[in-house]
């Protein structure tokens, strides 16, 4: 079993639309949750972090994250094409800062 | 206030030879992480220091060793090269947990 867990996808959805995004991880030590968005060619950009149960918004992004499950997940709403690219789920424990990333999630978005 | 950078984006090297690759971290942000990401592998953690501290490492094998200066601006160096070592070398900075990605290094050996 790896230690975070994505569907590699391609996820299509069409323009407008709301995008979701899940990511599970094994170690119940993990305190420390990120997003980051991939453009083709570009470095991992930070979108998203979370660090306690429940929801947190920021402008078309809502993540969310649930301990007990071992689950994290990110929805974009009204999904644009400029939001085609690889979405990476990252973990860390409380000390340092060592992240851990699925493999990532494409997304496309269809005009 | 600018963002992490890397020396050099590109680099062509042999096998056998050996590598530097050069990060500076935001201003102000003390600990700097390095990853290697490949096509198969994903993106994967090398080691992270703070205060010219190593303080974790990942699972690479010792050709792969890093330091940090006073400044906070780090090298990583890769002794031996292989041909799996091919890859985009990201560098990150950290000031509380959250990590910015610099523009990575793109490392061909052949």
């Amino acid at each position: 079993q790896k230690e975070v867990e994505q569907n590699s996808g391609p996820l299509s959805v069409p323009e407008g639309a709301i995008a979701s995004l899940n990511c599970t991880y094994s170690d119940r030590g993990s305190q420390s949750f990120f997003w980051y968005r991939q453009y083709s060619g570009k470095s991992p950009e930070l979108i998203m972090s979370i660090y306690s149960n429940g929801d947190k918004e920021d402008g078309r992004f809502t993540a969310q994250l649930n301990k007990a499950s071992q689950y994290v997940s990110l929805l974009i709403r009204d999904s644009q094409p400029s939001d085609s690219a690889t979405y990476l789920c990252a973990v860390a424990k409380a000390a340092g800062n060592k992240l851990t990333f699925g493999g990532g999630t494409r997304v496309l978005v269809k005009p | 206030k600018a963002g992490v950078t890397q020396t050099p984006r590109y680099l062509i090297k042999t096998r056998g030879q050996q590598v530097t690759l050069s990060c500076s971290p935001i201003s102000g942000h003390r600990s700097v992480s390095w990853y290697q990401q490949t096509p198969g592998q994903g993106l994967q953690f090398l080691f992270e220091y703070f205060s010219e501290t190593q303080r974790n490492k990942g699972n690479f094998p010792g050709r792969f060793s890093g330091r940090q200066f006073s400044n906070s601006r780090s090298e990583m160096n890769v002794s031996t090269l292989e041909l799996g070592d091919s890859a985009l070398y990201l560098c990150a900075s950290s000031l509380d947990g959250e990590q910015f990605f610099g523009p990575g290094t793109r490392l061909t050996v052949l």
